[in-house]
């Protein structure tokens, strides 16, 4: 596809159950960012990707929050026993290089997820 | 610490009015700014970013380092203008980013 596409784009979990969301960017761009986006505020940046290694994960809240991306395209973000306050929408955005000298993020429209 | 403040969460003006949405930062140094907006049902995109000093759909925004501010303007609000708009700014390999405001264009 031409652009970055997020699967499933609406989750709708119990607390404590083991969620994944999917990521496929645009073809060919090594970096590759998650964000969560609470309501009224902007995006929270978790974790980078440049390639197939996580390059800066500081943004991870603890550890039940993971992602990987084994062959360096599309990726996965894992949270382990959801709790309600995980609840948000969760962006993926891709980039051709790592340098934000550009600003440019190619954003995916998004998983909202929901824990009840 | 960097920050980025957006100090208005709703902005409403009529149609071929002015309009600013305000944009303040704390950095140190010479920071690069960008302005991303998201349209109803659309995705979150870049609209413009400091250093290319561009006009994009009419918009421009100015650095101002003495007010540490990155102000969004169009001089004629346009119905299509209605988005969410959100200021950003670099840190390493993430962005930092403002609430944002969303802007409503009454007809």
């Amino acid at each position: 596809g031409a652009g970055v596409s997020q699967t499933p784009s609406n989750k709708v979990t119990e607390k404590g159950k083991y969620v994944e969301l999917r990521c496929d960017p645009i073809s060919g761009h090594t970096a590759l960012y998650w964000y969560r986006q609470s309501l009224g505020q902007g995006p929270e940046f978790l974790i980078y990707f440049q390639g197939t290694g996580a390059a800066d994960d500081s943004g991870l809240p603890n550890d039940r929050f993971f992602a990987v991306r084994p062959e360096g395209s599309v990726s996965t973000l894992k949270i382990q026993r959801t709790e309600r306050g995980d609840s948000a929408v969760y962006l993926c955005a891709s980039s051709p290089s790592s340098a934000l000298g550009t600003g440019e993020l190619f954003f995916g429209e998004g998983s909202r997820l929901t824990v009840l | 610490a960097q920050r980025v403040t957006q100090p208005e969460k709703l902005l409403s003006v009529f149609k071929g009015a002015p309009v600013e949405l305000k944009c303040n930062y704390s950095y140190s140094g010479s920071p690069e700014l960008f302005w991303y907006v998201q349209y109803s049902r659309q995705r979150l995109q870049l609209l413009l970013r400091h250093i290319s000093r561009e006009s994009i759909k009419g918009f421009t925004a100015d650095l101002n380092k003495g007010e540490t501010s990155f102000h969004l303007k169009k001089p004629f609000a346009q119905e299509e203008d209605s988005a969410m708009y959100y200021c950003a700014l670099p840190k390493r390999y993430q962005l930092i980013w403002g609430a944002g405001t969303k802007l409503i264009i009454k007809p």
